[in-house]
Order: C-alpha cells, then structure tokens, then sequence
C-alpha cells in the first residue's frame, strides 16, 4: 500500500538522549514535512524539504536536524532531547511544494514523550 | 500576523447537519484546506478551495469567501464515524501552510 512509514510508532527516553524519528515514502513524492501536533495546538511546522537534496526551517527548528539523501527518506533528529519535546511528530509529504493544491499525505505518526 | 480562527469544540447529533467556520488572516492566499484527524491517527484530506463558492463532495461540502477571510465546512447527514478533529489549512503567498488548532466534533446518537 502506498503511503508513508514512520517509525517508532512510541517511545520514551530520557532528556539528554539522541534520538532519531523515521520516514519513508514510496510515492516518489518531491517535498516532505516534519510537524508536531501538541494538544490545543495547530499543527506546527518543524523542518521540510522541497526535493531531495534540500532541506528548509519551518517554524520551530531549534532543536531539530534533517536531511534528504534521497528521494524516499526524511529522518528527524533531535540531538539532545528535552521535556519540551513531548509531542506527537507526524511525517508528510506531496507532490510538489510550490503548488496551490498541495495535498499533503500523512504518516501515522510518532508518539514521543522525554522525561 | 498569520493566523487561523476555528471553534475548539462542537456537538451534533447523528443524521443532522453540522457547519464549521474557519477564518484567517495570511500574507497573500492560494487556498484553503480541510483535514479529518480521527483521534490517534494522522490528518486526512478532505476539499480544497481556491475559488470563492462551494464544493460539493458527497456528505461534505466547504465554502470559501476570499474577500471576507472566511470558509466553512458543511457535513451533512452525519454518522458516528464522523466524530472526528476537523482542521483548516491556509496556504499563503509562500505556499506555506498555516493551521488552525482543530474543532473537535462530537456526534451524538
């Protein structure tokens, strides 16, 4: 089924900790996103990529790393992980990201919370 | 600044019609989105509208009016899967989206 994979579905870790959030897509899609979804907020966004080989900030960065090697992968690193980095992290993607009806797909998501 | 207004949380009741507004403020505009959320899982498309008026799809329909910073989502006939997050989407000048917190709907037997 085409879509996207993220991975881990959860986890848990300690502040301080590396910890890397997993996506792939097979729909060759050229932009990809990274948001978090906190409750009683609206999705933000933290980093994104207009086609692979580029990367851009969103609007909560610090903290964050990317990177697009390829067409398929977009993982998201955060380097030394705080409490304030307990959210829901969903992965997206569309076709192109300089177009007016840029539908995006979503992947499951991924769960963290950093104690 | 950029901003996206929707109400927090609604309730209807099952075969009834429901209306979500949304308005927002953005540096320029190339249209309006509508996302489900059912809790747990991830966003899923429903309409976009870039003209001003209404698309029909189904159950669901979404208006926009581009002069007043204003559209709505109408759901029609409404069933228990239809409890869900609903969530507006605008698109500025930049292609960048900007979204609303999400109106949580209820829907009662």
């Amino acid at each position: 089924i085409a879509g996207i994979t993220q991975a881990p579905t959860s986890q848990i870790l300690a502040a301080g900790r590396r910890m890397t959030l997993r996506c792939t897509q097979d729909m060759r899609h050229n932009a990809m996103y990274w948001y978090r979804q906190d409750l009683g907020l609206g999705l933000r966004l933290i980093h994104y990529s207009n086609t692979a080989g580029t990367t851009g900030k969103g609007e909560v960065p610090d903290g964050y790393s990317v990177s697009r090697a390829n067409t398929d992968d977009f993982p998201l690193t955060l380097a030394s992980a705080v409490p304030s980095q307990t959210s829901v992290y969903f992965c997206a993607s569309s076709e192109s990201s300089r177009s007016g009806a840029n539908v995006l797909t979503f992947g499951a998501g991924s769960r963290l919370t950093v104690l | 600044g950029q901003n996206i207004d929707q109400p927090t949380e609604m309730t209807a009741t099952e075969g009834a019609i429901v209306q979500i507004n949304c308005t927002y403020q953005t540096s320029g505009f190339n249209g309006l989105f509508w996302y489900q959320q059912h809790a747990g899982e991830a966003p899923t498309f429903l309409s976009y509208n870039v003209l001003d008026g209404l698309e029909e799809k189904g159950r669901f329909s979404s208006f926009l009016s581009r002069s007043k910073g204003y559209s709505y989502l109408l759901l029609k006939e409404l069933q228990m899967k239809d409890s869900a997050s609903y969530l507006c989407a605008a698109m500025d000048s930049n292609y960048q989206l900007i979204w609303g917190a999400g109106t949580k709907l209820i829907i009662k037997p």
